[in-house]
């Protein structure tokens, strides 16, 4: 497909459970987003990849999340010990390359509900 | 601490008529602003942006409006349309990180045919 791409778009899981959700960004763009959208709330940053490597983690909650890129493409963004509190959609989105004019295209998102 | 704020969680206009969405900003860092606009199950896709250079910028019936002073913009929507109906953010990122994005909560506009 052209666009970015998540999966799964549901994930339901327990308390304590670690999930993995799959961004797939549009062919050929450097740059991945992950942000999360709770209840009610904004947008919020989690991390940002160049490439493979993560030059801001400073938007990811706690040492639970993490997130990886690899071969340029892929990411995975990883909860470890799920709260009820990671219940959210968590979005991702590309741009051809990081910086100020380079428009983010979103995919559709995960939700990810903690029971 | 909420650094992008949207005061108006929703706004109802009728069709033909101006939609105004407001955003405010803390951050005396933030240098550039763009809306994105949501539609239910679906990932929010750009709408228009302006830099703190400029106080004005238009694309077609959108324009977005930006006072530095008060830390204020706004965006304009003009004539209104029922397909515009959708959560609309504002979001801004400052020149020591331009891929630190950061949104505002988000209003909820619907227009009414």
């Amino acid at each position: 497909g052209a666009g970015v791409s998540q999966s799964p778009s549901n994930k339901v899981t327990e308390k304590g459970k670690d999930v993995e959700l799959r961004c797939d960004p549009i062919s050929g763009h450097t740059a991945l987003y992950w942000y999360r959208q709770s209840l009610g709330q904004g947008l919020e940053f989690l991390i940002y990849f160049q490439g493979n490597s993560a030059p801001d983690k400073s938007g990811l909650p706690s040492d639970r999340f993490s997130a990886e890129r690899t071969g340029g493409s892929v990411s995975t963004l990883t909860i470890q010990r799920t709260q009820q509190e990671d219940s959210a959609v968590y979005l991702c989105a590309s741009s051809l390359i990081a910086g100020k004019y380079n428009e983010q295209f979103f995919g559709p998102g995960t939700r990810l509900t903690v029971l | 601490d909420q650094q992008v704020k949207q005061n108006s969680p929703s706004l109802s206009v009728q069709e033909g008529r101006i939609s105004i969405l407001n955003c405010d900003y803390t951050n005396s860092m933030f240098d550039y602003f763009l809306w994105y606009k949501k539609y239910p199950a679906e990932g929010p896709t750009f709408l228009i942006s302006i830099s703190s250079i400029k106080d004005k910028n238009e694309d077609g019936r959108f324009t977005v409006f930006l006072n530095k002073s008060a830390k204020h913009l706004s965006l304009h929507i003009v004539p209104s349309q029922p397909g515009d109906s959708a959560v609309y953010f504002c979001a801004a990122s400052a020149k020591t990180s331009y891929d630190k994005v950061i949104f505002g909560p988000g209003t909820s506009l619907s227009v009414i045919p």
